[in-house]
């Protein structure tokens, strides 16, 4: 069965540098997503993704974030100066076109240190 | 701005046992709902998801019902087993289109079910 798969697991940087997460969408999936949880906090929305630009952002989603699809497999989420706050999972999504059903990576833990 | 809140927050119960887990949110101008299973440290599972027009959905030992107008949605799990044993969380979605598929999560029942 297709899913989402995302790297690295597990991201430990320090505070200040700038990282890149990956997640590889289920094959033909037109939407893309990107969310993340604190620990012990609930999934909060960062940005939603189709035909190539951004079509939603939540009020975390500041210039310190942004999104790119390079190329037809794989879409990132770089965090540019990274703080403590920012450790945190961050999960990957994608849904088909015609799907309303968003489909979760198993998420990479992000530990700013 | 919409709020969703799952109660209990935790709830453990023997094996064999038939449970509901509730979702309550606060603007029941929804496209869908959709509830997933979370294992610890593990991504999201999506079990169920009940478009704004349909009142549940089935899938096994799963049933998701949805009363739009109150703002209410219910998960029932028949006899349960300790592999159910996981978090479960309900997320709504605001409209259709690109622009409106954020999900809005609450906060989750933690569920163990004893052997």
């Amino acid at each position: 069965e297709p899913e989402v798969t995302q790297t690295p697991s597990h991201q430990v940087t320090q505070m200040g540098q700038e990282v890149i997460l990956r997640c590889v969408p289920i094959s033909n999936h037109l939407y893309f997503y990107w969310y993340r949880q604190i620990l012990g906090q609930k999934v909060e929305f960062l940005v939603s993704f189709y035909n190539n630009e951004i079509s939603e952002k939540s009020e975390i989603f500041d210039d310190q974030f942004s999104v790119e699809r390079p190329d037809g497999s794989n879409f990132t989420l770089k965090i540019r100066s990274t703080k403590l706050e920012d450790s945190a999972m961050y999960f990957c999504a994608s849904r088909g076109g015609s799907s309303h059903e968003q489909y979760f990576g198993p998420g990479t833990r992000l530990t700013v240190t | 701005k919409q709020e969703v809140t799952q109660i209990p927050a935790a709830l453990s119960v023997p094996e064999g046992e038939n449970l509901v887990l509730n979702c309550s949110f606060t603007d029941s101008a929804i496209y869908n709902l959709q509830w997933f299973r979370q294992d610890p440290g593990k991504g999201l599972t999506s079990l169920l998801l009940i478009q704004s027009s349909q009142r549940e959905q089935t899938s096994g030992r799963l049933n998701a019902s949805l009363d739009k107008s109150s703002g209410r949605s219910t998960l029932y799990i028949a006899a349960s087993q300790p592999g159910d044993s996981a978090t479960y969380l309900c997320a709504v979605r605001p409209r259709l289109g690109a622009s409106g598929s954020r999900l809005t999560f609450g906060e989750g029942t933690q569920l163990t079910v004893n052997p």
